[in-house]
């Protein structure tokens, strides 16, 4: 079975831009999770997606926006993009929601923003 | 707040060595606690998952505990290979955030033949 899929794998963009990272979970999954981590840190939560609903936002402003389809696939946009946003996002996905079975990564989307 | 602390932030080990790998967080409200393997500008991959109810987990080489009284998780890794090294991250869904973890900023590991 495939693991969770996340495209682009590489991006650079221009301060003040717009972007759209794209993950596919693992399937049978319903529950997809978004994170940023940056370089020589943890990741930090951004947000979870369950059953096609918003269940958990973390510390992040107004331009970080996601959703998540009917197949369960998830988007996650930024807009205006500024040089801080430059991180590998990643996106998890798990069988469950509510953090009763474990997440399954994907290999991430490293944004460079210029 | 939760705050996961993982020490020390770098580890170098001989091949062979058995390896101990710390986690602490400061509010014992948690779910669950995970553990994972970050290899070079790769994504994360799930080791083992304790829920809060139990005090380890064992998969192969890799044995975790959790004593959330203290607010501390071990990760114990035997015989260690070169394979092996890599980051080593934990991570806590706390009880009433609904699945988000909350990460420490992980031990490098360097296996040495």
């Amino acid at each position: 079975d495939a693991g969770v899929t996340q495209s682009p794998t590489h991006l650079i963009k221009t301060r003040g831009q717009q972007v759209t990272l794209r993950c596919s979970p693992i399937s049978g999954h319903k529950s997809v999770s978004w994170y940023q981590q940056v370089l020589g840190q943890g990741p930090q939560f951004i947000f979870q997606y369950y059953e096609k609903e918003e269940r958990g936002r973390g510390n992040f402003p107004d331009r970080f926006s996601a959703r998540q389809f009917p197949n369960y696939s998830s988007e996650l946009n930024v807009n205006a993009l500024l040089l801080g946003d430059s991180a590998l996002y990643l996106c998890a996905s798990s069988l469950l929601g509510g953090g009763s079975s474990p997440l399954h990564f994907g290999n991430g989307t490293r944004l460079t923003v210029t | 707040k939760q705050e996961v602390t993982q020490i020390p932030a770098a580890l170098s080990v001989p091949e062979g060595e058995n390896l101990v790998l710390n986690c602490s967080f400061t509010d014992s409200a948690i779910y669950n606690l995970q553990w994972f393997r970050q290899d070079p500008g790769k994504g994360l991959t799930s080791l083992l998952l304790i829920q809060s109810s139990q005090r380890e987990q064992t998969s192969g080489r890799l044995n975790a505990s959790l004593d959330k009284s203290s607010g501390r998780s071990t990760l114990y890794i035997a015989a260690s290979q070169p394979g092996d090294s890599a980051t080593y991250l934990c991570a806590v869904g706390e009880t009433d955030s609904w699945g988000k973890l909350q990460f420490g900023a992980g031990t490098q590991v360097v296996v040495t033949p």
